[in-house]
Formats: structure tokens, C-alpha cells, sequence
């Protein structure tokens, strides 16, 4: 599996984009990069799967450079209720998701 | 439709004890997931069945831990012996176990239960 990295935390106010960055420099061929996103006391749900170039749906957008040894996630004009953890997962139908760490998101009134 | 549910939400026990944990997947996903997740980490996964086949346990810890999904739905996560680092929550994934996917196939996760080892 692609290891990836990701900031631990970043902290954003209300109606403010929030860009977090994953670097995945061993992503292979035929690797999908997949954005979870957890809330406190809940499981993990899935927001945005991308293979390259962009990604766009209701919740969020996904840049995938040319190289796709990184990519990045963006919350549009984020709310109080943006406050979780994301993933940045790395992979091709693997059925072990790998989460990481994460990168906690704060956002402030 | 209804969600990934588990049961119980929070579960209490004392060192050395058995416990279940179970879980309802989503209706018709044949892929069921179990994770455990620790303060502050990221899930970790435990084991994966497809139907009613454990397909890879390479997660479970030790032999304390056992799953089984014996009609290819409902699926119980057994620990024996409970230690007070079993204390963890445990969250259960379903999805639809489409074969030859080149995709990630997206999971969904229930609310987990947060087991507490006394």
C-alpha cells in the first residue's frame, strides 16, 4: 500500500476554503486516492475518490497534479460543522483501507 | 435505506471477561469490514468477509479475537479474555463486494461500539 502523509491539524474559520495536501510519492499506476472524513464518536464516511486531474461533487473537490504524487482536497466555504478528521487513503481495490493518522480540521466562529 | 448499525453503543466489562459485538450491514452488501480504532489513531483494520467467508484475518491481534458472519449478514466480533487494552472503539464496514473493481470501493461504516475494559 502507498504510504501517504498528511498535515496532523489545521484550524480555519467559518466561510473560509480549507485545502489539506496529501503527499503520496509511491502512489502506483493504478491507485485511486480516496478522502474520508470522521466526526467524533462516529464511523468514517467517504466524501471524494479521484484518479487524476479533478474531482468535483456536493461536499468537497479533489486536485490531482499530473504526477499524482500528491493531491489535495478542498472544502468550499467550510461551517462549524466541518470540524472532523480526514484521511487521504492510497489504493487499488484494496479491501484493507489504511487511515493514517489523518489531519484534524478545527474550524472557529 | 437503513445504514451500517451496531450494537451495542457503548459496552462496559471487566478484565478477563467475554464479550460480542455485533453488527447489521447494509442490506445486499456482501463485503463486511471489522476496525478498531484507538484515541487519536486511525482505524485499523481487523478482518474482511466476503459472503460468509472470513477472506483475511491478518488483522486480528491474537487468537482472543474471533469473527464470524455465518448467514453472509449479521456478523458478531467475539473477544475472549478481555484485557484492558482491548478497550478501543470498534467499528464494522459494509460494502457492496463488487468483484474486479479497479476502483476503491467506497466503504460504509456503522457508529462503532466503544468498548471499555475495566
Amino acid at each position: 500500500l502507498a504510504k501517504t502523509t498528511q498535515p496532523i491539524s489545521m484550524d480555519s474559520y467559518e466561510g473560509q476554503e480549507v485545502n489539506i495536501t496529501c503527499s503520496h510519492n509511491n502512489i502506483a499506476t493504478n491507485d485511486y486516492i480516496t478522502w474520508y472524513q470522521q466526526f467524533p464518536s462516529q464511523g468514517p464516511r467517504f466524501i471524494i475518490q479521484g484518479y487524476k486531474t479533478k474531482v468535483t461533487n456536493e461536499v468537497a473537490s479533489l486536485f490531482i497534479p499530473a504526477d499524482r504524487k500528491s493531491s489535495t482536497l478542498s472544502l468550499p466555504r467550510v461551517s462549524l460543522s466541518d470540524t472532523a478528521v480526514y484521511y487521504c487513503l492510497v489504493g487499488d481495490n484494496d479491501y484493507k483501507l489504511s487511515f493514517g493518522a489523518g489531519t484534524t480540521v478545527t474550524v472557529r466562529a | 435505506g437503513a445504514g451500517v448499525s451496531q450494537t451495542p453503543s457503548n459496552k462496559v466489562t471487566e478484565k478477563g471477561k467475554y464479550v460480542e459485538l455485533r453488527c447489521d450491514p447494509i442490506s445486499g452488501h456482501t463485503a463486511l469490514y471489522w476496525y478498531r480504532q484507538s484515541l487519536g489513531q486511525g482505524p485499523e483494520f481487523l478482518i474482511y468477509f466476503q459472503g460468509t467467508g472470513a477472506a483475511d484475518d491478518s488483522g486480528l491481534p491474537n487468537d482472543r479475537f474471533f469473527a464470524v458472519r455465518p448467514e453472509g449478514s449479521v456478523s458478531t466480533l467475539k473477544i475472549q479474555r478481555t484485557e484492558r487494552g482491548d478497550s478501543a472503539m470498534y467499528l464494522c464496514a459494509s460494502s457492496p463486494g463488487t468483484g474486479g473493481a479497479t476502483y476503491q470501493e467506497t466503504q460504509y461504516f456503522g457508529p462503532g461500539t466503544r468498548l471499555l475494559v475495566l
